[in-house]
């Protein structure tokens, strides 16, 4: 069974901090995909990134950058200079390429507050 | 392209009353899946279809029901509601889904529609 832990519920931090969202998963399947989506309150899941298990390469996106590593099953987001319009619930997701097809395994999410 | 949409937005039922609620995927995409976002339950798969079948199923009850059209637009429809269906229904659509090895499609997501049960 696939499972994705988000273990901190919530993050406050002042604007120009860096911010890192955990995120650890469990999958039996040796091909699989992982997700981060920004849900601000509007309420729309916003895709930020997809990383395939088989490329392990580290990625940068201006502000932000993704953490991967698959010893640790981990795969951690951080936003560097924090800014408020970064305030939002962040998820963390996981499909198995074996099955489940047009199905993702969501984290609890990581509501992050981000104070002027 | 114009991006996923659902409607109705927002919805105020009672309980025992049925809905559908409705989602337009991106153009040219042909999978659409439906979640349900509750702050006890978070996000949780409720089914995907793929032209015009249901290919994955979550573990939601029976009252929980969904079709997809030719033009893959999707509905998804929740007979004899209960307090508890209260939530974010959201829909995401993708350019195949797949799986089986081939690799999987990103999804991506509409507004979701709000459903209140009274």
């Amino acid at each position: 069974a696939q499972k994705v832990t988000q273990a901190q519920t919530e993050i406050s931090v002042v604007e120009k901090e860096d911010v890192t969202l955990d995120c650890v998963y469990e999958t039996r399947d040796t091909t699989y995909y992982l997700f981060w989506y920004k849900q601000p309150p509007s309420g729309e899941l916003v895709f930020l990134i997809r990383r395939n298990s088989f490329d392990e390469q580290n990625e940068i996106s201006g502000r932000y950058s993704w953490n991967f590593q698959k010893s640790t099953s981990s795969f951690n987001f951080t936003i560097t200079a924090s800014q408020v319009v970064d305030s939002a619930v962040y998820f963390c997701a996981l499909s198995e390429a074996r099955t489940n097809a047009g199905k993702s395994t969501f984290g609890d999410g990581t509501t992050l507050t981000v104070k002027p | 392209k114009a991006g996923v949409t659902q409607t109705p937005r927002y919805l105020i039922k009672t309980r025992g009353q049925q809905v559908t609620l409705s989602c337009s995927p991106i153009s040219g995409h042909r999978s659409v899946s439906w979640y349900q976002q509750t702050p006890g339950q978070g996000l949780q798969f409720l089914f995907e279809y793929f032209s015009e079948t249901q290919r994955n199923k979550g573990n939601f009850p029976g009252r929980f029901s969904g079709r997809q059209f030719s033009n893959s637009r999707s509905e998804m429809n929740v007979s004899t509601l209960e307090l508890g269906d209260s939530a974010l229904y959201l829909c995401a659509s993708s350019p195949e889904g797949l799986a089986g090895g081939r690799g999987t499609d990103t999804q991506y997501f509409g507004p979701g529609t709000r459903l209140t049960v009274l």
